[in-house]
């Protein structure tokens, strides 16, 4: 049972490049999260999905964006990268609204240089 | 906006020392209240959450949170820590007709034998 995976793991990429976090989840869950989570901070949510094709925006969405074609992928690009975005990335998700419990994936820790 | 906040940042004890984390949140109504945890290098876990029904709540390893309506608390208890409670603790809050988690800053826990 993989549950949540993420990748990459760790990732290092320079100012102005694009990237993409993937998140994968094997429980068909509905929702699905991304947070960044930094030091002061705790975690912050960037944005959210309901279900395929629905996303929405979280506390700090910009400079991202994400889709959701599929119900298990959940993909997170920054569009140009910045130094503030350096941070560590987890992915969420919850099976559905009246649980509100989510299960979260093992990070990815990004650094942009 | 929605806040929640753990006023505990650093807390550091001794083996069988007994824990108490603060959690409060700012807003009224319906709430559904969760502590994670994450050890280090893992990714987050639920210790436990409240939704509704008897105000203590029992999670796993032994840990208990409270929820206070009039305090608009929900402070995390061990009457006995051990090494590996060693951890970062983070409150998050629902607010029942909403699909997101908000999360605290987090309290970090050092346990020394």
């Amino acid at each position: 049972d993989a549950g949540i995976t993420q990748s990459p793991r760790y990732k290092i990429t320079e100012t102005g490049r694009q990237v993409t976090l993937m998140c994968h989840q094997t429980w068909s869950h509905s929702y699905m999260f991304w947070y960044r989570q930094d030091l002061g901070h705790g975690l912050r949510l960037i944005y959210y999905s309901a279900a395929a094709d629905i996303t929405d925006k979280g506390e700090v969405p910009d400079g991202y964006v994400v889709s959701r074609s599929k119900t298990e992928n959940f993909p997170l690009t920054l569009e140009s990268a910045t130094r503030s975005q350096t941070s560590v990335y987890f992915c969420a998700s919850s099976p559905d609204r009246s649980s509100y419990e989510q299960y979260f994936g093992p990070g990815t820790r990004l650094t942009v240089t | 906006a929605q806040s929640v906040s753990q006023h505990n940042h650093h807390v550091i004890l001794s083996e069988a020392a007994s824990l108490e984390l603060g959690c409060n949140y700012s807003y009224g109504g319906t709430v559904n209240l969760f502590w994670y945890v994450q050890y280090p290098g893992q990714h987050l876990q639920l210790l436990l959450k409240y939704f509704s029904g008897d105000p203590l709540v029992k999670g796993i390893k032994g840990f208990e949170a409270e929820f206070i309506k009039s305090k608009f608390s929900f402070n995390l208890r061990k009457p006995s820590v051990q090494w590996s409670d060693t951890a970062e603790y983070f409150c998050a809050v629902n607010k029942g007709n909403t699909d997101k988690l908000i999360f605290g800053t987090g309290t970090r826990l050092q346990v020394f034998p």
